[in-house]
């Protein structure tokens, strides 16, 4: 079975540009999260979708920070404009539907962002 | 103050030793807990799941106390292959919103 997909590995931009990171869940599984982890912390829950609506994104810095999660399927989390503290791993996870919860969320690889 | 806290280590043992790691939650509506296990440079990944009455999976052994609001993980035996980072992890809520501790180093040394 594959797993969970994200792209670009790793990123480098300036402050103030603007970032886009992509993520493909494992099929079938209607929830979708993504996380900052910022090095020497856990992981923090950004935002949490379940199919294409937004269950949890009280986490999430809205003035700098979107998310969205077209036809339930694929995620892409952007950010602009970049600041220095956003230097993070940023991790995209899925579980499947949390009827009955909890269910084991699947990690991808994530995607390394340095803003210089 | 932290809804999840853990010792950060790290935790340096030879090969064999027993160790064990704590962690404490602040939020008494949690319902659940696991351990996640997160090797450098790379994603976490469930390692169990922790219920009231103690759980054992081969050389690694959870245990949970609601009352005090308290985790453990032990490892016997230990493995250089079991050098990484264990991080504590709490849900609480239908939403299946994972709270993870900031993660407690682990260096097995030969």
């Amino acid at each position: 079975e594959a797993g969970v997909a994200q792209s670009p590995r790793y990123k480098i931009i300036e402050k103030r540009q603007s970032v886009a990171f992509w993520c493909n869940p494992i099929s079938g599984h209607a929830t979708l999260y993504w996380y900052q982890q910022i090095l020497g912390q856990g992981p923090k829950l950004l935002i949490q979708f379940q199919n294409n609506g937004v269950v949890d994104d009280s986490q999430l810095p809205k003035d700098r920070f979107s998310a969205e999660r077209l036809k339930g399927v694929d995620s892409t989390l952007k950010i602009q404009p970049a600041k220095l503290e956003d230097s993070a791993v940023y991790l995209c996870a899925s579980s499947p539907l949390s009827r009955a919860g909890p269910y084991e969320q699947y990690f991808g690889p994530g995607t390394r962002l340095t803003v210089t | 103050r932290k809804e999840v806290e853990q010792d950060p280590g790290p935790f340096n043992v030879p090969e064999g030793a027993t160790v064990a790691f704590n962690c404490t939650y602040s939020n008494s509506a949690s319902q659940s807990f696991f351990w996640y296990r997160q090797d450098c440079r790379k994603e976490p990944k469930l390692l169990m799941s922790v219920y009231s009455s103690g759980n054992e999976d081969g050389r690694f052994t959870a245990q949970l106390n609601r009352a005090s609001q308290y985790i453990s993980l032990l490892i016997r035996d230990s493995k250089l292959s079991d050098s990484a980072t264990y991080l504590c992890v709490v849900n609480h809520g239908a939403t299946n919103k994972l709270i993870f501790g900031t993660g407690t180093l682990l260096a097995v040394q030969p």
